[in-house]
């Protein structure tokens, strides 16, 4: 595709389960970035990769969050045990690598825990 | 520390100069950025800066960088309404890692 996409779009789960997050990257970007932003706040730093592997995952909040990017291109982000404050919008944006500037942003997961 | 601060609102005439600030706190940030968020849309680079840079103009738009202090600020020249939306400052580390720190947001409204 042109852009970056996430599916779903939009995610109501109830307390204690398990949900999956899906991104996909522009087409040859190798790094990727996982973002979480509350309302009102600006975009939180989870995690980035360059190319499959994590390079820094320092904003991952807890154990419940993980990532993967097993090929390179297509991210999961995955949050188990869900409690109702993870609900915001989950954002993912990809870069040709870690070293350039320019991000581009996919359109959100809006996720709500109830 | 990473924290990267804003004032919350902006408030101008369509025609004026916008102003919006913002302070960092990490010295070995790398670039500046200033995104710009629409409602229902994601986030769009607008600019960045290098650290070493005090100054870059692109078309209406002006960086102003002041490393000493840590203060960024971007300058929309001859405002529109089409500008309104909330634009976000934010740094990348430069020390081991390519990660973004962004603010939290200043909510430009233009008033007609």
């Amino acid at each position: 595709g042109a852009g970056v996409s996430q599916t779903p779009s939009n995610k109501v789960t109830e307390k204690g389960k398990y949900v999956e997050l899906r991104c996909d990257p522009i087409s040859g970007h190798t790094a990727l970035y996982w973002y979480r932003q509350s309302l009102g706040q600006g975009p939180e730093f989870l995690i980035y990769f360059q190319g499959t592997g994590a390079a820094d995952d320092s904003g991952l909040p807890n154990d419940r969050f993980f990532a993967v990017r097993p090929e390179g291109s297509v991210s999961t982000l995955k949050i188990q045990r869900t409690e109702r404050g993870d609900s915001a919008v989950y954002l993912c944006a990809s870069s040709v690598s870690s070293g350039n500037n320019e991000q581009f942003f996919g359109p959100g997961t809006r996720l709500t825990v109830l | 520390g990473e924290d990267v601060e804003q004032s919350l609102f902006l408030s101008v005439r369509e025609g004026d100069s916008s102003v919006i600030n913002c302070t960092y706190t990490d010295s070995s940030s790398t670039y500046l950025y200033w995104y710009k968020q629409e409602p229902g849309a994601g986030l769009q680079l607008l600019t960045y800066i290098f650290s070493n840079m005090d100054m870059k103009q692109d078309q209406r738009l002006t960086v102003l960088l002041n490393k000493k202090d840590k203060h960024l600020s971007l300058r929309i020249a001859d405002t529109q309404t089409g500008d309104s939306a909330i634009y976000f400052c934010a740094e990348k580390h430069g020390s081991g890692t390519y990660k973004y720190i962004f603010g939290t947001g200043t909510r430009l409204k233009v008033l007609a």
